[in-house]
This record gives structure tokens, sequence and C-alpha cells, in this order.
């Protein structure tokens, strides 16, 4: 059974830092490329970051980057995002996923963890 | 990288068809023959509903199918069903980015 977990997510003041840790089971989790998408109250879904299977290539949102860092521990199963600098503007519930498309069927989300930037 | 363009909302009686469209750029939906649909209900995560413009994962009902024309793609609900009442995405791939789109509320009225 596949299992993505979120944690880390919190209330931080803005321009605080906050690291969300995913950890997979169920798939082999080396083998696939993994993303981060957030969901800020009441709004739409807005993807934020993606890093390679084997951690050498990563992409960012215009929206975060410079700020957030999106790292994997393969050997933990643990796909990190750092973030650092926050904004109000980066209140939302974040999601690990890992997408299908581009020929996959397989598609995983967690069930979100809520970062709260505020003071 | 604009978030790609759905309309706010959608409805439709039990039964009948409603399409969700998806505009984007030659540099997003144009460009690349990697569009998603996600279905999401309150407060739980995104459905993957079709991938890669108009295949439709396992466990999807054929009610569900996906097309594209140009820098707009487009989701068909046929049959409406109450449980399909959601909010719905889509999502490309732009190279060096992915993009989500504004969301649509589809009402079964």
């Amino acid at each position: 059974q596949v299992q993505l977990v979120e944690s880390g997510g919190g209330v931080v003041q803005p321009g605080g830092s906050l690291r969300l840790s995913c950890t997979a089971s169920g798939f082999m989790f080396s083998h696939y490329g993994m993303h981060w998408v957030r969901q800020a109250p009441g709004k739409g879904l807005e993807w934020v970051s993606f890093i390679l299977f084997d951690g050498t290539k990563k992409k960012d949102a215009d929206s975060v980057r410079g700020r957030f860092t999106i790292s994997r521990d393969n050997s933990k199963n643990t796909v990190f995002l750092q973030m650092n600098s926050l904004k109000t503007d980066d209140t939302a519930i974040y999601y690990c996923a890992k997408l299908g498309g581009m020929g996959a069927t397989d598609d995983y989300w967690g069930q979100g963890t809520l970062v709260t930037v505020s003071s | 990288q604009s978030a790609l363009t759905q309309p706010r909302s959608v409805s439709g009686s039990p039964g009948q068809s409603v399409t969700i469209s998806c505009t984007g750029t030659s540099n997003d939906v144009g460009g690349y023959n990697y569009v998603s649909w996600y279905q999401q209900h309150p407060g739980k995560a995104p459905k993957f509903m079709i991938y890669d413009v108009s295949k439709r994962p396992s466990g999807v009902p054929d009610r569900f199918s996906g097309s594209k024309s140009g820098n707009t793609a487009s989701l068909t609900i046929s049959g409406l069903q109450a449980d399909d009442e959601a909010d719905y995405y889509c999502c490309s791939y732009a190279g060096s980015y992915y993009v989500f789109g504004t969301g649509t509320k589809v009402t079964v009225l």
C-alpha cells in the first residue's frame, strides 16, 4: 500500500524558516521524481518544486526560487523542502506527490501538512 | 509561469455532460502532450483522472475523457453523477516547470 506522509508544518513568523519532510513507502521511491505542490486556504493548486529520482536535477516555481530548496535522501525514502524567508503568501497546505503523466499511470499524494506564516 | 485558465464554475443536471476548458500557451499546453486532470473533493488530496491529454488511469470511469486543440485542453464528464461534484484542476508540463490550472467547481444540479 502506497503512503506518503508529510511532516514539519506549523506556525512561523514572516522571514522565518521551516523544513518539511515526506516519507514514502509502498513503491520504489528511488526510481521516481518527486514534487511538492501547495494549496492556500480556499485557493487552487500551485506546483512548487520537483526533484529527479537521483537528485541531480531540480526545478522550482518562480514564486519560491531562491527561497525554497528541495532535496531527497533515497536511503530513507524521504524528500525534503527547506523553506527560508517565508512570506504570508506561503501559507498553504503543502503536499508531496509522485505525479503521474508522461506515460506513467501511477500518481500518489500525501495528506498534506499545513504551513501558516503569520506574525 | 502563469496559471492555466479554467472557468470558475460549470454545472449540469444528473445524466448531462459538462466540459471544462484549460487554456495555456505554446510553452505549456500547446507545446507538450502532457496535460493531466485532477478531481478534488473538499478536504481531500487530488485524485488523478486523466493523463497525457486523453488517457485514463485504471479505475477511472470512461465517463471522463480528455482532449486538446492548440493551447487549450478540455475535460468532458458524461453522464454526470452526484459524486462528480468537486473541484477540477488541469496540470501541464512546461519544460522547466509544471503549472496547474486555476480550478473549476463542478456543481451537479
